[in-house]
């Protein structure tokens, strides 16, 4: 049962440079979700998507571009990073019930110099 | 808007010993859901616990345990006989009961160290 899968782990990248982040999940969970992780704010909601070819915006979606074409994926993309991006991004999904918990990924750090 | 405060940035507890982490949140809302997470070191974010607003029995899963105030609106967090795989940051979150909505609206976290 593989879950939730990020890649890559760590991605180091220059600024101005488009880096996208994978995300699959094998639950065939209707939800998934898109967060930054920074000291001092906590996590905050990218983009989240209810459903294939369904996406909306979160908290702080300026410079991030998401798609999902399939249910399993959902990539985000920044399509010119920038250092302000420098932060440790999680992928989460959930099942389409109202009480479903979010289950997450292990997370990617990724460092824009 | 609601928001989620977790009170305790840092907390510490001897092994074997009972903690209690705080969480008040601010919602007009009379249907919603409560999570608390934790993220020990690996970074993984893992469910410990959740609770439904409109159930008044207290969650329970094995050693941790919550107590929801829905009129104070707390939701604390008790970690009983405390293991030193209990050290992480802990999250309390929140989410409306509304149609398509999942947001969580998360609290800053408490950082808990587990001494032997």
């Amino acid at each position: 049962d593989a879950g939730i899968t990020q890649s890559p782990r760590y991605k180091i990248t220059e600024t101005g440079r488009q880096v996208t982040l994978m995300c699959h999940q094998t639950w065939s969970h209707s939800y998934m979700f898109w967060y930054r992780q920074d000291l001092g704010h906590g996590l905050r909601l990218i983009y989240y998507s209810a459903a294939a070819d369904i996406t909306d915006k979160g908290e702080v979606p300026d410079g991030y571009v998401v798609s999902r074409s399939k249910t399993e994926n959902f990539p985000l993309t920044l399509e010119s990073a920038t250092r302000s991006q420098t932060s440790v991004y999680f992928c989460a999904s959930s099942e389409s019930g109202s009480q479903a918990a979010q289950h997450f990924g292990d997370g990617t750090r990724l460092s824009i110099l | 808007a609601q928001t989620v405060t977790q009170s305790q940035p840092e907390m510490s507890v001897q092994e074997a010993e009972t903690v209690t982490l705080s969480c008040t949140y601010d919602t007009s809302e009379s249907n919603y859901y409560l999570f608390w997470y934790k993220q020990p070191p690996s970074r993984q974010m893992i469910l410990v616990i959740r609770q439904e607003a409109y159930k008044q029995q207290n969650a329970t899963e094995n050693r941790f345990s919550v107590n929801f105030q829905k009129a104070a609106k707390s939701f604390s967090l008790k970690i009983s006989d405390s293991q030193l795989g209990d050290t992480a940051m802990y999250f309390c979150a929140f989410m409306k009961h509304a149609g398509n909505n999942r947001k969580l609206i998360w609290g800053l976290g408490t950082s808990l160290a587990v001494n032997p």
